[in-house]
């Protein structure tokens, strides 16, 4: 079954902690997003990837950190420097940067 | 102003109706249209991609791209309770980033 896996489902952060939403995808696509939606907000594009090694910032790339060593993976690393983290993180891919994009289920990400 | 500007509800209708939803946009370089349908606590999922004007039915779907007014809107025929989630519209140049509206949440009462 192809699709976009997000892991975890729920995600806690502590003050001062790092922490790293997991992306992996098996449907051989080039382009790699990550987006943060909040309540009553359209989608916000954090960091994108149309190969691997590559990536480049998006609209609110401060305070978070990739990386594309991988294909079919794209992590992403919520630092201490993102002073209002808690969000619905979605991870999404796409065969060309101009074709529909295809969504995980989403991490969300709440802070202890 | 935005780019894309999207009525966030929430729209409650009866089932059976027929639903409108519209987005108006301010970039005339907008090229690719998309819906995607958003269920509770879940990921987005395409609906209806469209390139450039004109119409696209699928199934009780049907999108609408008018490019000389700057609207696009998806139409739901036969509307049901599982229709109900947020929808949002999507856009881009070519070779551009994908836009998003803010999303318009539908209730399909039975």
């Amino acid at each position: 079954d192809g699709g976009i896996t997000q892991s975890p489902k729920y995600l806690f952060r502590k003050e001062g902690q790092n922490v790293t939403l997991s992306c992996e995808q098996n449907l051989n696509h080039d382009a790699m997003y990550w987006y943060r939606q909040d309540p009553g907000q359209g989608l916000r594009l954090i960091y994108y990837s149309q190969i691997v090694n590559d990536f480049q910032k998006g609209d609110i790339a401060e305070g978070y950190s990739v990386s594309r060593e991988k294909k079919e993976s794209f992590p992403l690393t919520v630092t201490s420097a993102q002073k209002n983290p808690t969000a619905f993180y979605l991870c999404a891919s796409s065969a060309l940067s101009n074709q529909p994009q295809h969504f995980g289920d989403g991490t969300r990400l709440s802070i202890l | 102003q935005k780019e894309v500007e999207q009525d966030p509800g929430p729209l409650s209708v009866p089932e059976g109706a027929i639903v409108s939803l519209n987005c108006t946009y301010s970039n005339s370089a907008f090229q690719y249209f998309m819906w995607y349908r958003q269920y509770s606590r879940k990921g987005p999922e395409l609906l209806m991609y469209t390139y450039s004007s004109g119409n696209k039915e699928d199934g009780r779907f049907t999108a609408q791209v008018d490019k000389s007014s700057k609207y696009i809107s998806l139409f739901i025929r036969d509307s049901q309770p599982s229709d109900s989630a947020t929808y949002l519209c999507a856009m881009s140049e070519q070779g551009g980033k994908l836009i998003f509206g803010q999303g318009t949440e539908l209730s399909v009462k039975p």
